[in-house]
């Protein structure tokens, strides 16, 4: 079982770009939830998507966007980037809202 | 979600007993206590979650008090490999699984 994978594992990219995020879950899971962790601090919330649709959302604005396949697999998509969107970007997978696994996260830096 | 609060950080002597307290007084009544940890530049990691009663496994101790308000994850033999950031979640419900990370517990393992 790989676990969670996520690609591409860094990226650079200029301000006003835009970007896309790319997991697979873990075998067998539904749930695919997508965090921030900016430098020194916990992970937050960015949304999580269940059954293709969007289920649950965190206080990111409409730049961040996303997507689920019918093979549950995931995308973020950041439009518009800022210096701020800078950071670590988790995914993470979970069956019935349990316990989530995560990937190793996608380091992103906008310059 | 359940607020909580934890120390900041945390020494352990390595092969001792590492018990990190946690403080959930507002947790409710349908939501778990979730523990993770983050080694550095990686993925969080679940450890174990529970509800009311304590919980083993092979990782780590979960000790709830009976109000619920407090929990103390135990890890019975510290390695340095168990040095981290342990982070305490409330989570479950109606969340369907989102995680609202706080600061963490960072535990350093001593030789």
């Amino acid at each position: 079982d790989a676990g969670v994978t996520q690609s591409p594992t860094h990226l650079i990219k200029t301000r006003g770009q835009q970007v896309t995020l790319r997991c697979s879950p873990k075998s067998g899971h539904d749930t695919v939830s997508w965090y921030q962790q900016a430098l020194g601090q916990g992970p937050q919330f960015i949304f999580q998507y269940y059954e293709e649709e969007e289920r649950q959302r965190g206080n990111f604005p409409d730049r961040f966007s996303g997507h689920q396949f019918p093979n549950y697999s995931s995308e973020l998509n950041v439009n518009a980037l800022l210096l701020g969107d800078s950071a670590l970007y988790l995914c993470a997978s979970s069956l019935f809202g349990a316990e989530a696994f995560f990937g190793q996260g996608t380091r992103l830096t906008v310059v | 979600d359940a607020k909580t609060t934890q120390p900041t950080s945390m020494d352990c002597a390595e092969g001792r007993a590492a018990n990190l307290p946690c403080n959930h007084s507002t947790i409710s009544g349908n939501e778990y206590v979730y523990w993770y940890r983050q080694i550095h530049s990686q993925g969080p990691q679940y450890i174990i979650h529970g509800l009311k009663n304590n919980e083993t496994n092979e990782m780590a101790s979960l000790i709830i008090t009976e109000d619920r308000k407090s929990s103390t994850l135990i890890l019975p033999h510290a390695t340095l490999r168990d040095t981290a950031v342990y982070y305490c979640i409330g989570a479950g419900g109606t969340s369907y699984g989102k995680l609202t990370f706080g600061q963490g517990t960072i535990l350093t393992v001593h030789p």
